[in-house]
Order: C-alpha cells, then structure tokens, then sequence
C-alpha cells in the first residue's frame, strides 16, 4: 500500500480557500487517490477521487500533477461546518481495503 | 433512510463479556467491513466480506468474530472482552470490492470497557 504523508493541522478562515496537499512517493500505476471527510462523532465520507490531472465535483476539487507523486484537495470558501479530519487515500483498482493515516485536522473559525 | 446503521450506538459492559454489534447496508452493496478507530484516532480495517464471504482477515484477535448472514448485513461478535477493545468499530460497504469505488460509512458504535 502505498504510503501517504499529510500536514497534521491547518486553520482557516471563513470564506477562505483551503488547500491540503498529500504526498503518494510510491504510488503505482493502478493506483487511485481518495480523500475521505471525518466529523466528530461520525464515520469518514467520501469526498473525491482521482487518477490524474483535476477532478471537480460540488464539494472540492482535486489536482493532480502528471507524476502523480503529490495531490492537493481544495476546498472553495469553507465554512465553519467543514471543520473535519481530512484523509488522504491511495487505492490499488485491483482492490483493497482503505488504509488510514493520520489525516489533517482542519480547524474553520469565524 | 440511513445508508449504513450500525447497533448499538455505545457500548458499556465488563472486562470478559461477550457482545456484539450489528450493521446494515440498505445500499445493494456487495462488500461490507469492519474497522475499528482507536483513541489516537487510527482507523484501521479489521475484516472485509464479499457476498457474504470472507475476504480480509487482518492480524485480529480471534476473539472477534463476524458473521454475514445476507450481503446487506455483517454482525460483529466479539468474546471475553479486554480493555484494550475500548474504541470505535465503524461498519462500512461499498459497491464491490474494487478499489475505485466509495465506501460508505455508519456512524460507529463506541465500545468502553470498564
């Protein structure tokens, strides 16, 4: 599994966009990444997923360069209900159970 | 409608009790898990069933022990209770068991041993 590397914490303000970036070194080539969504007190979400270059949907966007060895999930205007633990994924297509990190706490304030 | 429920929602009981947890997908989910978050926070897969059958068995106790009756539902079984099993058991399914595709998660079911 390959192996994924986050910042621990980010703070923001409201209306703000946030940008987290993951680092994949040893991703393969059937290899996809994820971003997960946690709230106190609930199970992960899914968010977004990607193989390469951007991905868009109603929530975020996720860039991806053409190494692939990197990939930043960005979060237009947040609000202080997107105040969440943030996880970062790399999934073989061939299929496997998700392997979490520690994620990035994300802290929104007024 | 809730996607993936899981019972009970807490947990209190004694070291050495037997108890179990419950989940249900109401999604047509092929694939449902069992993970379990600790308290630092790790979420971490404990076991995968696919069509009812068995196919992720991580380095688990074999005091737990899930049962699928039906492919919408993956009980989890867990005998003599240790302290160490204090955490957060999150039931999840998705689609099939490729990789590309979104699990779904419940809500949890917060065990605490006393």
């Amino acid at each position: 599994l390959a192996k994924t590397t986050q910042p621990i914490s980010m703070d923001s303000y409201e209306g703000q966009e946030v940008n987290i970036t993951c680092s994949h070194n040893n991703i393969a080539t059937n290899d996809y990444i994820t971003w997960y969504q946690q709230f106190p007190s609930q199970g992960p979400r899914f968010i977004i997923q990607g193989y390469k270059t951007k991905v868009t949907n109603e929530v975020a966007s996720l860039f991806i360069p053409a190494d692939r060895k990197s990939s930043t999930l960005s979060l237009p205007r947040v609000s202080l209900s997107d105040t969440a633990v943030y996880y970062c994924l790399v999934i073989s297509n061939s299929g496997y159970a998700l392997n979490f990190g520690k994620g990035t706490s994300l802290l929104v304030t007024p | 409608d809730t996607a993936v429920s899981q019972t009970p929602k807490y947990l209190v009981t004694q070291m050495g009790n037997d108890k179990s947890i419950k989940c249900e997908q109401n999604l047509g989910h092929d694939t449902m898990y069992w993970y379990k978050q600790d308290s630092k926070k790790f979420l971490k897969i404990m076991f995968s069933y696919n069509n009812k059958e068995l196919i992720i068995n991580e380095t688990v106790p074999n005091r737990f022990s899930p049962k699928s009756p039906d492919k919408a539902h993956l009980n989890l079984h867990i005998n003599s209770l240790e302290l160490g099993d204090s955490a957060v058991y999150f039931c999840a399914s998705s689609q099939d068991f490729s990789g590309n595709q979104p699990q779904h998660f419940g809500d949890g079911t917060r065990l605490s041993i006393l």
